[in-house]
């Protein structure tokens, strides 16, 4: 129990199916981090929620789509995906102060299989 | 944009052997966190380094920060089957983001 909990561990879908990722975080924390994981790449940093507020996108195409309705939930709406688009999708938490430059370990939920056919 | 170079990609050792893996940034850091992550699983969070020149140790492990702030390194002593995985540098750069390090893979050969 790593105190982020993903759902669903692993998905398939079609380039025209719409799906969610879903990440709930147990430990109190006020920054909810998506990251994509391929293999033999860094990890990408595809949103980051600050306070419930959208503070980073890194330009992630418009098919992927956050939302962060509380500082414990977080949400990836999936459509229209690519194939190059499977990878594994980690959420993470972390405690960040408001004004203080961010300096939070993060905390990984176990991560979203994603393969899209 | 910055970037952290990580090395070696994989590092193949027997068990009982040290291993090492190295972390160059293109700009100076503020701070430098390493993560563990096992085969299947999530990275874990080892350590964070903070001050120029700091040492920090975890039993076998020993974790460096340069002085210039901008390299790192991990160190593990005599290697066991447990420490098999993947290991991660993340530097905080100019916008407070952490930047990742591709990871080094290691293996111990059986």
């Amino acid at each position: 129990e790593t105190g982020v909990t993903q759902t669903p561990r692993h998905l398939v879908m079609g380039m025209t199916n719409k799906k969610s990722l879903k990440c709930e975080q147990h430990l109190g924390h006020n920054a909810m981090y998506w990251y994509k994981q391929s293999a033999k790449k860094p990890l990408e940093l595809m949103f980051v929620y600050n306070f419930k507020e959208q503070t980073e996108n890194n330009s992630v195409p418009s098919r992927f789509s956050p939302e962060c309705p509380n500082s414990s939930h977080l949400f990836l709406h999936l459509h229209t995906l690519q194939p190059e688009d499977s990878a594994l999708y980690l959420c993470a938490s972390s405690q960040e102060g408001r004004l203080a430059a961010n300096t939070g370990e993060l905390f990984f939920g176990e991560g979203s299989r994603l393969t899209v056919l | 944009g910055q970037q952290v170079m990580q090395i070696p990609q994989y590092q193949h050792v027997q068990e009982g052997e040290d291993f090492t893996t190295y972390c160059n940034s293109s700009t100076t850091l503020s701070n430098i966190q390493w993560y563990k992550q096992r085969p299947g699983g999530h990275p874990v969070f080892l350590i964070q380094l903070v001050k120029s020149g700091e040492v920090k140790k975890q039993k076998r492990l020993t974790f460096q920060f340069g002085e210039a702030k901008k390299n790192s390194s991990l160190h593990i002593t005599a290697t066991q089957t447990t420490d098999v995985g993947t290991y991660f540098c993340a530097g905080r750069g100019s916008n407070y983001q952490l930047i990742w390090g591709a990871g080094t893979k290691l293996i111990i050969k059986p």
